[in-house]
């Protein structure tokens, strides 16, 4: 089962700008992660934001979590071509089950 | 920089062969994981092991699924016989982090197996 549900499904934009994706999840969280993955590669993580925190920075990312309404965002800034990708986030849900569960991804393509 | 290696990167095997995956973590990474991925999909979590214990399976269909981590290195999954539905992506990931904690994962190139 899938915990976290990424918004929109698919983006596309024009390289320089910028990119926002959605993420809900259902119940309480020990932190939130995201994770990008090339065409037909592994995934690699992007940044992790614990429940305690409402932002987080990385380079041009920016990572937003509200706990109350169980959302978060991340933004990509000044987009570029190398960015296109599958974006994915993920949650350490409270509770024993101390597991990673993902959502299904919101596609980037990003215009040159 | 240090990668988790996963062979083979293709598989394709006939319906009902047997078919294994192998994963080698990152030095040092205590917890492994087993995922499998369908196209268009996350990743789902088969198994979890830290060190050669499984720490989780019960998301993996064990009446043809079989996995293992001896001498808490590397790891095989194992599947037979393999059925169509099977057809996915198999990744692997490693982290530092033990029971308690959940942190950065690092993952593999992952499997892409065919079933035909």
């Amino acid at each position: 089962s899938q915990q976290g549900e990424e918004d929109p499904q698919a983006l596309s934009i024009q390289e320089g700008e910028n990119a926002t994706m959605n993420c809900s999840y259902k119940t309480s969280i020990n932190n939130l992660q995201w994770y990008r993955q090339n065409s037909g590669r592994g995934l690699v993580h992007l940044i992790l934001i614990r429940s305690n925190e409402r932002e987080k920075h990385s380079g041009r990312l920016r990572v937003t979590l509200d706990t109350s309404k169980k959302s978060s965002s991340l933004l990509i800034t000044a987009s570029r071509a190398a960015d296109t990708a599958s974006y994915f986030c993920a949650t350490d849900a409270s509770g024993s089950a101390r597991q990673l569960t993902f959502g299904s991804g919101t596609q980037l393509t990003v215009l040159p | 920089e240090a990668e988790v290696a996963q062979s083979p990167r293709y598989k394709i095997t006939e319906k009902s062969q047997a078919v294994a995956f192998w994963c080698d973590p990152i030095s040092g990474h205590a917890t492994l994981y087993w995922y499998r991925q369908i196209l268009g999909q996350g990743p789902e979590l088969l198994v979890q092991f830290q060190d050669e214990s499984v720490v989780d399976d019960s998301q993996l269909p064990k009446d043809r699924f079989s996995a293992e981590r001896l001498k808490g290195v590397d790891s095989t999954l194992k599947i037979q016989p393999a059925e169509l539905g099977d057809s996915a992506m198999y990744l692997c990931a490693s982290s530092l982090a033990r029971t308690g904690g959940i942190g950065e994962q690092y993952f593999g190139p992952g499997t892409r197996l065919t079933v035909t």
